[in-house]
C-alpha cells in the first residue's frame, strides 16, 4: 500500500487478556520495526525484522511479548497476559533494506495502535 | 551503544519567532541523524536527515538542522514558526552500517502561542 497500515487503531482490553497488533508495511520494504511509545516517554525500540527473521529482538520487555512476520510482509505483535504497564501506543515502521545504503535507515511510520489495559 | 539526548522537554514559542530544538548524540563513529515530527494523533513524519557531506541539511516545512561533530549535536532550526508547527519533535541516531534500529530521544513538545 501507499503507507504503513496498523490495526486496530485503538484497543481496550482487560488485564490478563492476550492482544494482537497488526502491521502492514509499505510494499517492497523488507525491514520492519516495532516501537512502543508510553505517555510522556520517547520511542522505545522493541524488535526489528529483515525479511521474516528478527536479528534484533533485544527491546522486547518480557517473554509475554512476541512478534512474527510472514511472507516478508505483514507482522503481528502479540502481548500475552497483558498488564496495565503495557498500555502505550505501539508504532510500526518499515524501510528499504539495501545492505548498508544510507537510505536504508529512513523509516516510514504507521499511525500506531493505542493499547489500553484496564 | 548509541544514545540521544533532547534536553528540552517542552518549549513555547510565539508564532513568527525563530526556533531551535536541541539534540545531542553519543556514538563512536559518524552517525546517521534524523529529526521526526509527530502531530497529535498522527504517526511520525521524517523532517530531515544527515548521512554525510554538507553539515547543514534542509528539510520539509522550512526546517533545517546542522551537524556539529565537535559538539555531538544536531540541532533543529526554523526561522519563523507557524501555528501548525505545534507538535512533538524527536531526534534519532542510527549506526552507519545500514538498516539497524534508530535510537530516539525522549522528544520535545513544541507549543506555539499567538
Amino acid at each position: 500500500g501507499a503507507g504503513v497500515s496498523q490495526s486496530p487503531s485503538n484497543k481496550v482490553t482487560e488485564k490478563g487478556k492476550d492482544v494482537e497488533l497488526r502491521c502492514d508495511p509499505i510494499s517492497g520494504h523488507t525491514a520492519l520495526y516495532w516501537y512502543r511509545q508510553s505517555l510522556g516517554q520517547g520511542l522505545e525500540f522493541l524488535i526489528y525484522f529483515q525479511g521474516n527473521s528478527a536479528p534484533d529482538k533485544s527491546g522486547l520487555p518480557s517473554d509475554r511479548f512476541s512478534a512474527e512476520r510472514t511472507g516478508g510482509s505483514v507482522s503481528t505483535l502479540t502481548i500475552q497476559r497483558t498488564q496495565q504497564e503495557d498500555s502505550a501506543v505501539y508504532l510500526c515502521a518499515s524501510s528499504l533494506m539495501t545492505g548498508g545504503w544510507a537510505g536504508a535507515n529512513v523509516l516510514t511510520f504507521g499511525a500506531g495502535s493505542r493499547l489500553t489495559v484496564l | 551503544a548509541q544514545s540521544v539526548t533532547q534536553p528540552d522537554i517542552h518549549i513555547t514559542v510565539s508564532e513568527g519567532a525563530s526556533l531551535e530544538l536541541r539534540c545531542n548524540y553519543s556514538y563512536g563513529a559518524t552517525p546517521y541523524l534524523f529529526w521526526y515530527v509527530q502531530s497529535p494523533g498522527q504517526g511520525l513524519q521524517l523532517l530531515l536527515k544527515y548521512f554525510s557531506g554538507d553539515t547543514l541539511v534542509q528539510g520539509i516545512k522550512g526546517f533545517e538542522a546542522e551537524f556539529k561533530r565537535s559538539q555531538s549535536s544536531f540541532n533543529l532550526r526554523k526561522p519563523s514558526v507557524h501555528w501548525s508547527d505545534a507538535a512533538e519533535y524527536f531526534c534519532a541516531v542510527a549506526s552507519n552500517f545500514g538498516n539497524e534500529k534508530l535510537t530516539f530521544g525522549t522528544g520535545t513538545r513544541l507549543t506555539i502561542i499567538p
